[in-house]
This record gives structure tokens, sequence and C-alpha cells, in this order.
């Protein structure tokens, strides 16, 4: 089954406690990207990736890092997580004709 | 740049009643134009494209959009609302072919409900 999945898909955690989300897909999509969604803000890129070691910042990429070292993984990154940062993560990766393939989403929560 | 607007952050209807979800955009060149369904604390569904073929788009369960360039809108319907439809609705546009972000960009969002 074609899809995008992310983990975890819930997490907790304090200020400045470094942390990782996973996001990987089974397309072999070159492009892949993040989007965090906020109430009334609907979904913003954060960064994305064109292919493998080639990656660019997209509206909102204060932050986070991420990296593409494989073309089926693309991790998002915070290195020093805010309160700011309590969002709703979603990883996408492009296929035909621009679709976005979206996982399923990663609630995240900085205290 | 490309922007879009959907006019109405909620949207309620009785079930059976049709469904009238609003979106404008910007674009400075032929874009393609999408609407995706967020289902309570679940991802985003693509619900149908337009990619510059027909102007009317039929999608998933029973809903269609029109593309109308002159108007710059891509308005979402369904003739008859079920109960199962209540969920937030995003459109979003995309420049065709754009090798430099490739983003969509979304709208607000806007939140379905169906009252019985």
């Amino acid at each position: 089954e074609a899809q995008v999945t992310q983990n975890p898909r819930y997490l907790i955690t304090v200020t400045g406690k470094k942390l990782t989300v996973t996001c990987s897909q089974n397309m072999n999509h070159e492009y892949m990207s993040w989007y965090r969604q906020d109430p009334g803000l609907g979904l913003r890129q954060i960064y994305y990736s064109m292919n493998v070691e080639v990656t660019d910042k997209g509206d909102v990429p204060e932050g986070y890092k991420v990296s593409r070292k494989e073309k089926r993984n693309f991790p998002l990154i915070l290195e020093s997580p805010s309160p700011n940062q309590t969002s709703l993560y979603f990883c996408a990766s492009r296929g035909y004709q621009e679709t976005q393939y979206f996982g399923p989403g990663t609630r995240l929560l900085v205290l | 740049a490309q922007s879009v607007t959907q006019l109405g952050s909620h949207v309620s209807v009785s079930e059976g009643a049709l469904v009238l979800l609003r979106c404008n955009y910007s674009s400075s060149v032929p874009p393609y134009l999408f609407w995706y369904v967020q289902y309570p604390n679940q991802g985003l569904q693509l619900l149908l494209k337009y990619t510059s073929a027909a102007t009317l788009v039929k999608g998933i369960n029973g809903f269609e959009a029109e593309f109308k360039k002159s108007e710059t809108s891509f308005h979402l319907t369904k003739p008859s609302a079920h109960m199962s439809d209540a969920a937030e609705y995003f459109c979003a546009v995309s420049v065709p072919g754009s090798c430099t972000t490739g983003k969509l960009i979304f709208g607000q969002g806007t939140t379905l409900q169906v009252k019985p």
C-alpha cells in the first residue's frame, strides 16, 4: 500500500530537549516536505527536499532542521524545541501532477 | 505569488442539504488546485484536483468542484450532505512544474458541521 508514515504520532516534551520526528514514504517520490498546521493558519511549509542531499527552507523554517540521506526518509529535527513549536506536523511526498500525499500527522506539545 | 482564501471558517448545513465551500485563489500562472479533507485526528486526504483539463472536477464521496478562471474560484460542492462529511476542508494551490519550492499553498480551512 502506497503511504507516508510518521513517528511518533504524539509527543510531549520540554523546552530545549532535542527531538526527531521520522517520515518515510514507499512511493519512490523525489520530492518531500514538512508542514505544520496551526488553527486559523492552515498548513505552512517548513522545509522541503527535491531529492537526496537536496533540501531547502520553506515558509517557516526557524527552529527546525531536516536531512535527506535516503530517498524514502525525511526526518524533521528540533534541536532546541520551544513552546511556539507546539503544533500538528505533517510530512508529505509529491507525486504525479503535483499531488501531495500526507502522513497521518504528529501532534507535538512543548512544555 | 500564489495565495488561497477560503470564505467562512465554519459552515453548518443540515443533513441532505447542499454543501458549498468557497475557495478563491490568486496565481500569476495557470495553477493546479486541490481540495483536501481532514477528518478528526487524521491526516489530509485528497478529495479532488484540477490540473488544467476539464473545468468541472469530480472527486470522492460525491464532491465536485468547478474551476472558474474569470472568478479565480474553485468552490467545492456536494448536492446532499451526509453526517460523515463533517470534517475540515482545505483548498490549496500549486504551480505546476515549479522547480523551486513546489509547495502547496493552503487556505485557512473550513470546518463543515452537518446537523441531523
